[in-house]
């Protein structure tokens, strides 16, 4: 069965500009979660989403960050202004009844 | 603090033989452990989940243990193949808000 997908898989934006990254969770999983992984560093959780609660934002670094679900499927990671400190890979995980949380390929973001 | 740390940093070792990966935390309270597999540019996978309540799980030529009572987990990867090259990320799991608490990752490098 399909996975969690992510695009685009590579992103190259210069600084200042705005970027979307999106995130496709397996179908029916209602637990949706955001990760950045920088060079060198271990995964941090930006953001959860758990059905039509409201979700956990308690992990986004800056205002210049902000992500939605429409729908309790789809979800839209925004960075607004980027900076080349977050340059990383955003990595998108889906969750249904168990613990298990289903990796995306990632996103590798890339500011100049 | 909620803390995973994870030894060694980095790994090299032969291909054919054992290894044994640690991860101490501090996470409280504890809901489950994991332990991820990520190979180079993609999104970790999941190996091994554990609660409290199990000491021992095993996954093929992977086996994890854990001692909930002084916090401590350990990876052994049994005769290492080419394959086993990625990062293992030590993941605990807090009972508050179903937070993953990642470790920083082993980078293990299987040589023939």
């Amino acid at each position: 069965g399909a996975g969690v997908s992510q695009s685009p898989s590579n992103k190259v934006t210069e600084k200042g500009k705005d970027v979307e990254l999106r995130c496709d969770p397996i179908s029916g999983h209602t637990a949706l979660y955001w990760y950045r992984q920088s060079l060198g560093q271990g995964l941090e959780f930006l953001i959860y989403f758990q059905g039509n609660s409201a979700p956990d934002k308690s992990g986004l670094p800056s205002d210049r960050f902000s992500a939605e679900r429409t729908g309790g499927s789809v979800s839209t990671l925004t960075i607004q202004r980027t900076q080349q400190e977050d340059s990383a890979v955003y990595l998108c995980a889906s969750r249904g009844r168990s613990y298990e949380q289903y990796f995306g390929p990632g996103t590798r973001l890339t500011v100049t | 603090k909620n803390q995973v740390e994870q030894s060694p940093q980095s790994l090299i070792i032969l291909e054919g033989k054992n290894c044994t990966l640690q991860c101490n935390y501090t996470v409280s309270p504890f809901s489950n452990l994991r332990w991820y597999k990520q190979d180079t540019g993609r999104g970790p996978v999941s190996l091994t989940i554990m609660t409290f309540s199990e000491n021992t799980k095993s996954n093929g030529r992977y086996t994890a243990t854990l001692d909930a009572d002084t916090k401590q987990s350990s990876l052994h990867i049994t005769a290492s193949q080419l394959s086993d090259s990625a990062s293992y990320i030590c993941v605990v799991t807090s009972w508050q808000g179903g937070k993953l608490i990642f470790g920083q990752g082993t980078e293990l490098s299987v040589k023939p």
